[in-house]
């Protein structure tokens, strides 16, 4: 079974820290998204990594950062976080370049509180 | 740039009625995929289905039927006989052929009541 583990399900955070959510996929998948879901708007793409130390920006990259060192291993950061980072952040893998065809693997989320 | 639509934000239906999730999307892309994923109470998505942009054969699943019409840029989703195990969020997404203009749908919740 491809399992996608996300450090933390809930977590609870105040304005202004840096904000770490690691994301991490056994099954040797070349690509790496982090989204956010929120009501109303479906999933968002913050960023995505087609391969290590690879980034591309999603559609809402700002105020976050992303670092992928290793293959199996993806981090979003929220370098001072802020209430309207409140959210869910879902992490997903899918194999192979171009990687449009397979479908994506999901991590169970964290549902993140910025107060 | 892509775009899919779910118009239906909830659908309530009884146990053992048919429902019909609509999807309609926009790309300038000539290949491209389609997905519907659930997302189950427990919120970890789930892959159900991929078409790509050259197959417009309708496929079933069990209880589940899927129609991908390119004249009208719908992917519906169709349960057969639903079931409360269906209850769930459903989205529609949209992928281009190197996956990084892969967009969701905003997701339809759906209910079924027993």
């Amino acid at each position: 079974d491809v399992k996608v583990t996300q450090s933390s399900r809930y977590l609870v955070k105040r304005t202004g820290e840096k904000v770490f959510l690691e994301c991490v996929q056994d099954m040797d998948h070349e690509n790496m998204f982090w989204y956010r879901q929120d009501p109303g708007l479906g999933l968002r793409l913050i960023y995505f990594s087609y391969d290590v130390k690879m980034k591309e920006k999603g559609d809402i990259p700002e105020g976050y950062s992303v670092s992928r060192e290793k293959k199996e291993r993806f981090s979003l950061i929220l370098e001072s976080a802020s209430t309207n980072q409140t959210s869910m952040y879902l992490c997903a893998s899918t194999k192979g370049y171009p990687g449009g065809y397979y479908e994506q693997y999901f991590g169970p989320g964290t549902r993140l509180t910025v107060t | 740039a892509q775009k899919v639509t779910q118009a239906q934000t909830e659908i309530s239906v009884v146990e053992k009625e048919d429902v019909t999730l609509d999807c309609v999307y926009e790309t300038r892309d000539t290949t491209y995929y389609l997905f519907w994923y659930k997302q189950p109470p427990s919120g970890e998505l789930v892959f159900l289905i991929r078409r790509n942009s050259f197959d417009e054969q309708n496929e079933i699943s069990g209880r589940y039927s899927w129609n991908f019409q390119k004249s009208t840029s719908s992917f519906n989703f169709t349960i057969t006989a639903s079931q409360v195990v269906d209850s769930a969020v459903y989205f529609c997404a949209l992928s281009g052929l190197y996956g990084q203009n892969f967009v969701f749908g905003p997701g339809t919740r759906l209910s079924v009541l027993p």
